[in-house]
């Protein structure tokens, strides 16, 4: 089945650009997400990339997909304070539709 | 359009007890996923279900959980006899009919403590 590895932390200075990177093992994903989650609180969908692409941008989000190297990432420009939050990448399982998540990364954002 | 609803947000329950989570899905939603999060993990996929069918149940514990999405009214998760290790965060996530269109949509989740 699908293997989602991110990393647990980051941490960077307000206006700075955050990366958070995700590799995944299955290939034949269609879609794949990142989504945000506050303390306390559900999942909010941040964006998605079809995978015939190699970029998607959306205002402060940048998302990036190497299908060769099976490497997704999300890039947040100019950082802010409300950006602090967990981050998953989630992939559908072998091309089904149940999602496989990260564990997340815990962005923090120094003022 | 009222997002994904989970009720209650928070539950209590002493061990043996049983415990029902429910899951209303999106407007036009025909699709309910529901996941579990332990504390500093990510979601983990229980079961997926379409009116009044189970579809896929390969993430469900074998014994004590149950879930329905009946024809009227929301799904319900079913927790017969919790344990303490049952504590956790459920979320319940709904997506729209039809091919290509699996985007999930969450809901705020209901914590579950178990006494």
């Amino acid at each position: 089945g699908e293997d989602v590895e991110q990393s647990l932390f980051l941490s960077v200075r307000e206006g700075d650009s955050s990366v958070i990177n995700c590799t995944y093992t299955d290939s034949s994903s269609t879609y794949l997400y990142w989504y945000k989650q506050e303390p306390g609180a559900g999942l909010q969908l941040l964006t998605y990339i079809f995978s015939n692409m190699d970029m998607k941008q959306d205002q402060r989000l940048t998302v990036l997909l190497n299908k060769k190297d099976k490497h997704l990432s999300l890039r947040i420009a100019d950082t802010q304070t409300g950006d602090s939050a967990i981050y998953f990448c989630a992939v559908p399982n072998s091309g089904n539709t149940p999602l496989v998540f990260g564990k997340g990364t815990r962005l923090s954002v120094i003022a | 359009n009222a997002g994904v609803m989970q009720n209650p947000r928070h539950l209590v329950r002493r061990r043996g007890q049983e415990a029902r989570l429910r899951c209303s899905p999106m407007k036009g939603h025909s699709h309910v996923y529901w996941y579990r999060q332990l504390p500093e993990e990510g979601l983990k996929f229980m079961v997926y279900l379409q009116k009044e069918n189970i579809i896929d149940e390969s993430g469900m514990p074998k014994e004590r959980f149950s879930a329905e999405f009946p024809k009227e009214g929301p799904s319900i998760l079913r927790i017969q006899q919790v344990v303490r290790g049952d504590s956790a965060a459920y979320f319940c996530a709904s997506s729209p009919p039809g091919p290509g269109t699996d985007t999930q949509y969450f809901g705020p989740g209901t914590r579950l403590t178990v006494l």
